[in-house]
């Protein structure tokens, strides 16, 4: 079963716009990680972020994290066409094996 | 450093036969991840091995079995194919569990 949900299922944004999606889990984590994946591709690790911290940034990114509500959103910032892909976030709990969800298709339109 | 590499890319294989996919992880990374990825299911963990040693296992049948070399090579294996097991599998190496992983391209399998 999936520990982390996406949402939402997709996202259609304008180049220059955010584009923010969130992710919701169900136990308590080590860390979460948010990856992209381009059509069919192997995934990209964009971010981690770990349970003791509340906000990391990565160039556009900037992800957040609230385990009081077991959720974390991940913004981009003035989104490029390029952006286009899935993403997902991935936690890690007591295993450490990352667990993924189910992604956030983004289209970004040029 | 050269990233993960999966061979081959692409496979057809009818059903009752058995494949072998491979996976060379970043030089100097000890643990190899495979994942199933399905758009029915998602992204489905497999197995993790370390050091040669399954470390972690996923929920699927015996069917699915795999490998870690000496030098941290791995394969998997699955036999006797299903019309289901048509997927995209991927392959993630990283430094230390629970960390960033590197994933490699993948391998495209169809079963017909």
């Amino acid at each position: 079963s999936q520990q982390g949900e996406e949402d939402p299922q997709a996202l259609s944004i304008q180049e220059g716009e955010n584009a923010t999606m969130n992710c919701s889990y169900k136990t308590s984590i080590n860390n979460l990680q948010w990856y992209r994946q381009n059509s069919g591709r192997g995934l990209v690790h964009l971010i981690l972020i770990r349970s003791n911290e509340r906000e990391k940034h990565s160039g556009r990114l900037r992800v957040t994290l609230d385990t009081s509500k077991k959720s974390s959103s991940l913004l981009i910032t003035a989104s490029r066409a390029a952006d286009t892909a899935s993403y997902f976030c991935a936690t890690s709990g007591g295993s450490y094996i990352p667990t993924f969800g189910r992604g956030t298709s983004l289209i970004v339109h040029p | 450093k050269a990233g993960v590499t999966q061979t081959p890319r692409y496979l057809i294989k009818t059903r009752g036969q058995q494949v072998t996919l491979s996976c060379s992880p970043i030089s100097g990374h000890r643990s190899v991840s495979w994942y199933q990825q399905t758009p029915g299911q998602g992204l489905q963990f497999l197995f993790e091995y370390f050091s040669e040693t399954q470390r972690n296992k996923g929920n699927f049948p015996g069917r699915f079995s795999g490998r870690q070399f000496s030098n941290s090579r791995s394969e998997m294996n699955v036999s006797t194919l299903e019309l289901g097991d048509s997927a995209l599998y991927l392959c993630a190496s990283s430094n230390k569990g629970g960390e960033e992983q590197f994933f490699g391209p993948g391998t495209r399998l169809t079963v017909l």
